[in-house]
């Protein structure tokens, strides 16, 4: 089946330690997305990716740090310059102008 | 600058009737998409329904539709015929074509009561 993997589901992370988060997709998309989701709150967005070897800022890019090496592939990494990293992250991918198809998302605590 | 606004942070409504949740944007391209998602509290994001800028009919999916008014930079979420398992966040967003950058709006949780 095709879709979005992310992992792990729930990550725990030590005060100074940078961390990474998984994303995967098998849908052939060339966009992807990463979101940060506090209690209560939207979905804002950290970094986005039109094709392979090519990123963009968001909003809240600050402290965090990405890669697209592969189509298939948009990891994550929670620098320890980020001094509020717990929350919900989502990733997403999309193609044409329809829907973004979203992972189960990573859950992060800082411990 | 592109923008998304929920203004309603929660709503409750009575099993089976209609709502309607808020949603205006702001953008400069005259090219965009307009989409509505439930996230339930397990988390995940569930899509319902999409609009494009150049779309003459209102979408509708169901029991979704979208109340897409262009002038008034609105794309509007009713529900007809609310039920329990309704209960959730509702999020608004927007992608601009040009940059395919896809914002969301802050949310609205809606609850329904039996």
């Amino acid at each position: 089946d095709g879709g979005i993997t992310q992992s792990p589901k729930y990550l725990f992370r030590k005060e100074g330690q940078n961390v990474t988060l998984s994303c995967e997709q098998n849908l052939n998309h060339d966009a992807m997305y990463w979101y940060r989701q506090d209690p209560g709150q939207g979905l804002r967005l950290i970094y986005y990716s039109q094709i392979v070897n090519d990123f963009q800022k968001g909003d809240i890019a600050e402290g965090y740090s990405v890669s697209r090496e592969k189509k298939e592939s948009f990891p994550l990494t929670v620098t320890s310059a980020q001094k509020n990293p717990t929350a919900f992250y989502l990733c997403a991918s999309m193609e044409g102008n329809t829907e973004a198809f979203f992972g189960q998302g990573t859950r992060l605590t800082v411990v | 600058a592109q923008k998304i606004t929920q203004t309603q942070p929660g709503m409750f409504v009575q099993e089976k009737e209609a709502v309607t949740l808020d949603c205006t944007y702001d953008t400069s391209d005259p090219s965009y998409g307009l989409f509505w998602y439930k996230q339930p509290s397990s988390g995940e994001m569930i899509f319902l329904i999409y609009q494009g800028s150049y779309d003459q009919q209102n979408a509708t999916e169901g029991r979704y539709s979208l109340n897409f008014q262009k002038a008034r930079k609105s794309a509007n979420l009713v529900i007809s015929a609310s039920q329990l398992g309704d209960s959730a966040m509702y999020f608004c967003a927007m992608r601009e074509w040009r940059d395919d950058k896809i914002i969301f709006g802050k949310g609205t949780r809606l609850h329904i009561l039996p």
